[in-house]
């Protein structure tokens, strides 16, 4: 199957500080790129819709300001966690579609901040 | 909006029976339903899906079952082994670059050694 890749695996910071994550997919160009974010024993709760070239469309209630969504390429998507604080400590984790919705995912990004 | 149905939430086996965990959806309109296995601390990975004009869909130990009529789509795992131990999620999509697929709630299975 297509690969994504999510970079980083695992991130500590500090409250207040903004963090950076990347979704990569390997071996496939992907138009569209889904954000997630998943708690503890929880299911896949869907943050964003990214499509290369044009603006993200978030889900409601998801704050835009403070997740910055972009997809500058045909492989990348970065999501950016701004002014982090604790309770957005989370797994969140990117998925590319390929085609007929077949959808790939990354292997997540732990986010913990102290 | 979709809504998809999953269970059960937590299915418990012995190594070597067989686990079913099943989903059911709202829209009649969608025609692709992925199954995915999430191991703790990784991504969900695809291990399964049926397109609606095919009834059924194996591979190896695995199998899916769609039921359009009643609107439910089964997983199907056969000689279950510890390493099947994960977290399972159905969703339900229909096709073209607008639809966002709806996930279940996820089933935790355990299998025992």
């Amino acid at each position: 199957g297509a690969v994504v890749s999510q970079h980083p695996s695992w991130v500590i910071c500090k409250s207040g500080t903004s963090v950076k994550i990347e979704c990569r997919s390997l071996d496939f160009q992907a138009t569209t790129m889904f954000w997630y974010r998943q708690f503890p024993k929880q299911s896949l709760m869907l943050m964003a819709t990214s499509n290369e070239g044009s603006k993200a469309t978030y889900e409601q209630g998801v704050e835009k300001d403070k997740f910055l969504i972009n997809h500058a390429s045909l492989t990348l998507s970065t999501l950016t966690v701004t002014s982090a604080h604790p309770e957005d400590s989370s797994f969140y984790i990117c998925s590319a579609r390929v085609s007929y919705n077949e959808q790939f995912f990354g292997p997540g990004t732990r986010l913990t901040v102290l | 909006g979709e809504n998809v149905e999953q269970h059960p939430s937590t299915l418990s086996v012995q190594e070597g029976d067989s686990a079913v965990i099943k989903c059911t959806y709202s829209d009649s309109a969608s025609n692709y339903f992925p199954w995915y296995k999430q191991e703790l601390g990784k991504g969900p990975q695809l291990i399964i899906d049926i397109r609606s004009n095919v009834g059924e869909k194996k591979d190896q130990r695995i199998a899916v079952t769609l039921n359009k009529t009643a609107k439910h789509f089964s997983l199907h795992i056969t000689e279950t082994q510890p390493e099947d131990s994960a977290v399972y999620f159905c969703a339900s999509s229909r096709s073209g670059g607008s639809y966002i697929p709806t996930f279940g709630r996820g089933t935790s299975l355990i299998v025992h050694p």
